[in-house]
């Protein structure tokens, strides 16, 4: 079975602070994503990697960024925390192939204070 | 831009019913459909995918349909059961690369015993 960690279910952090979201798959996946959940607006895209060191934006890349040096980990960087980046931060991982389904890992809830 | 929108938002059903959730999309030009399963405080569960050259999958009670050409989905759950409650989310792909995911906001499915 395809396996996607992440490294916090909950994080609570003061604004400003620089936050590190990591994402770890086991299934040797060449493409990430990194989403985010919120009430009303469902998930959005905001950045994903197809390779090692390659990144695309998504759809709200705003105030974050993010590092793929291996490839088995996509990390997800807020430089400056804000209230507005509270959320559920969902990463996941693609099957490689025809079949091409995505996995996700099992969330981590963020509270900027 | 592709927009996903599922109908109902929200809806109650007692145990044993069959039920149909929807799903449309307004670009037709998509290359599969993932129906996924979102307990609360959770990630997403890979139900089906359909990729945009089948018309139907079907994996235990649960039986996932496209129309590609209206821009329509449906996801038929038979039986149902109280542990079908859930959130069930529907998300397009567009392009045959590392593209994410377009996600509709999900029903929110209760199934009372």
């Amino acid at each position: 079975d395809v396996k996607v960690t992440q490294s916090s279910r909950y994080l609570v952090k003061r604004t400003g602070e620089k936050v590190f979201l990591e994402c770890v798959q086991d299934m040797d996946h060449e493409n990430m994503f990194w989403y985010r959940q919120d009430p009303g607006l469902g998930l959005r895209l905001i950045y994903f990697s197809y390779d090692v060191k390659m990144k695309e934006k998504g759809d709200i890349p705003e105030g974050y960024s993010v590092s793929r040096e291996k490839k088995e980990r996509f990390s997800l960087i807020l430089e400056s925390a804000s209230t507005n980046q509270t959320s559920m931060y969902l990463c996941a991982s693609r099957v490689p192939g025809p079949h091409d389904e995505q996995f996700f890992g099992p969330g981590t809830r963020l509270t900027v204070l | 831009k592709q927009e996903v929108t599922q109908i109902p938002a929200a809806l109650s059903v007692p145990e044993g019913e069959n039920l149909v959730l929807n799903c449309s999309f307004t670009d037709s030009a998509i290359y599969n459909l993932q129906w996924f399963r979102q307990d609360p405080g959770k990630g997403l569960t890979s139900l089906l995918l359909i990729q945009s050259s089948q018309r139907e999958q079907t994996s235990g009670r649960l039986n996932a349909s496209l129309d590609k050409s209206s821009g329509r989905s449906t996801l038929y759950i038979a039986a149902s059961q109280p542990g079908d409650s859930a959130t069930y989310l529907c998300a397009v792909k567009e392009g045959g690369g590392a593209d994410g995911l377009t996600f509709g906001k999900g029903t929110h499915l209760i199934i009372q015993p």
